[in-house]
């Protein structure tokens, strides 16, 4: 089965403060995605990427920044959080093989920010 | 936006009974997922249909696509309490990314 690992469920953080948010998986797939998920907005893509060091823009990357050094690791960063972050993140990821997968999701970190 | 449409977006109903959503999307698709995501927690997909396809099933989930109308159903027969979560639809255009919708929220009464 695959695995998708975020580093923390629940994080509270203060405004201004820098965070770093990190999502693992295990199963060599290329593409990651950093999703947020706010009431009655659904999931809203941030960034995703389809190779290691490779990102690009989803809906709204405005306050974001996101890393892929390695394959397996994707971290999406908020260089300084603000009270409207505060909100559900979820990570996923898939594989393009024979077409477009099914994405698999990491459990969610739930950011507060104060 | 070009993201998946549900409807009705909640839905109560009892035990035993069956359950059906709808997806609207606006442009061609390559396929179409819907995913479940039980209390605050991240989703698991359920089902994928690919726009050759008009009808598919898993367990108890039947999933039907009409690309001449650009909307596919969800149907869960013989609902369970457990089956109390959120259904997201999410059509594929083809750019590496899913369009998922904002989510129908369904309650099985037991």
């Amino acid at each position: 089965d695959v695995k998708v690992t975020q580093s923390s469920r629940y994080l509270v953080k203060r405004t201004g403060e820098k965070v770093f948010l990190e999502c693992v998986q295990d199963m060599d797939h290329e593409n990651m995605f950093w999703y947020r998920q706010d009431p009655g907005l659904g999931l809203r893509l941030i960034y995703f990427s389809y190779d290691v060091k490779m990102k690009e823009k989803g809906d709204i990357p405005e306050g974001y920044s996101v890393s892929r050094e390695k394959k397996e690791r994707f971290s999406l960063i908020l260089e300084s959080a603000s009270t409207n972050q505060t909100s559900m993140y979820l990570c996923a990821t898939n594989s393009i093989g024979q077409g477009y997968n099914e994405q698999f999701f990491g459990p969610g970190t739930r950011l507060t920010v104060l | 936006s070009q993201q998946g449409e549900e409807d009705p977006q909640a839905l109560s109903i009892q035990e035993g009974e069956n359950a059906t959503m709808n997806c609207s999307y606006k442009t061609s698709i390559n396929n179409l997922q819907w995913y479940r995501q039980n209390s605050g927690r991240g989703l698991v997909h359920l089902i994928l249909i690919r726009s050759n396809e008009r009808e598919k099933h898993s367990g108890r989930l039947r999933v039907t696509l009409d690309t001449s109308k650009k909307s596919s159903s969800l149907l869960i027969t013989a609902s369970r309490a457990a089956d109390t979560a959120s259904y997201f639809c999410a059509p594929y255009y083809g750019n590496n990314r899913l369009a998922f919708g904002k989510g129908n929220q369904v309650v099985v009464i037991p």
